[in-house]
């Protein structure tokens, strides 16, 4: 059962380009969760989604961010416009269940560097 | 102040030692997870636990809701066991809360 998996690992944008993060969550898990990290900062929640529905985005920037996760295909994390701030390594991860607090499995990651 | 407090920031052991490491919540919470992240970046579930203790290896989880505090201990530590350790505490969402980790050193 192939884990969380996530890509590119790496991504390089300049400033004003579009950056698209994808995962795909583990076999059987229909909730997924994106997560930043800052350079030399914690992990911050950024949004919670299920097939087709954003549940919870309150983590998210207001501007240039969205995500989704459709039917068929992995999640899209979306920024449009990248500026330096948003360099940062994005998780995603997911889980079988979404009520009661139900088990994350992290993904590798995507390190976005906005030169 | 961050609702997940974890405690120590840096921490340096030899091989051999007995770590703990404390992580303190402030909002009511279903579950609190222990996550490892590697040199490298990615990041592991250790364990996810809501009551009592959990163990696997020479890894030990442990929570009092009462006094909402949990730690995480590693016997017999090692060098490989070098990494941050990060305490993830589930609200009343699906969201989670984290600490801001725990560097941990083990030199041989």
């Amino acid at each position: 059962n192939a884990g969380v998996m996530q890509n590119p690992r790496h991504l390089v944008r300049r400033r004003g380009q579009e950056a698209r993060l994808r995962c795909s969550p583990m076999k059987g898990h229909s909730h997924v969760y994106w997560y930043r990290q800052l350079p030399e900062e914690g992990l911050k929640f950024m949004v919670y989604l299920q097939k087709e529905n954003i549940i919870d985005e309150s983590g998210m920037p207001k501007e240039r961010f969205s995500a989704e996760f459709p039917k068929e295909g992995p999640s899209i994390l979306r920024i449009q416009q990248v500026v330096r701030g948003d360099s940062a390594a994005y998780f995603c991860a997911s889980s079988r269940t979404g009520t009661g607090g139900g088990e994350q499995y992290f993904g590798p990651g995507t390190r976005l560097t906005v030169t | 102040k961050n609702e997940v407090e974890q405690s120590p920031q840096n921490l340096t052991a030899q091989e051999g030692e007995f770590i703990t490491i404390n992580c303190s919540y402030s909002v009511g919470i279903s579950a609190l997870h222990w996550l490892q992240q590697h040199p490298g970046g990615g990041i592991v579930s250790l364990f996810m636990l809501s009551s009592g203790k959990k163990k696997h290896g020479r890894l030990i989880a442990t929570i009092n809701i009462q006094e909402k505090h949990s730690s995480l201990h590693i016997t017999a530590s090692h060098p490989r066991d070098s990494a941050v350790y990060i305490c993830a505490a589930f609200g009343g969402s699906e969201k989670l809360v984290f600490g801001k980790g725990t560097k941990l050193t083990v030199n041989p």
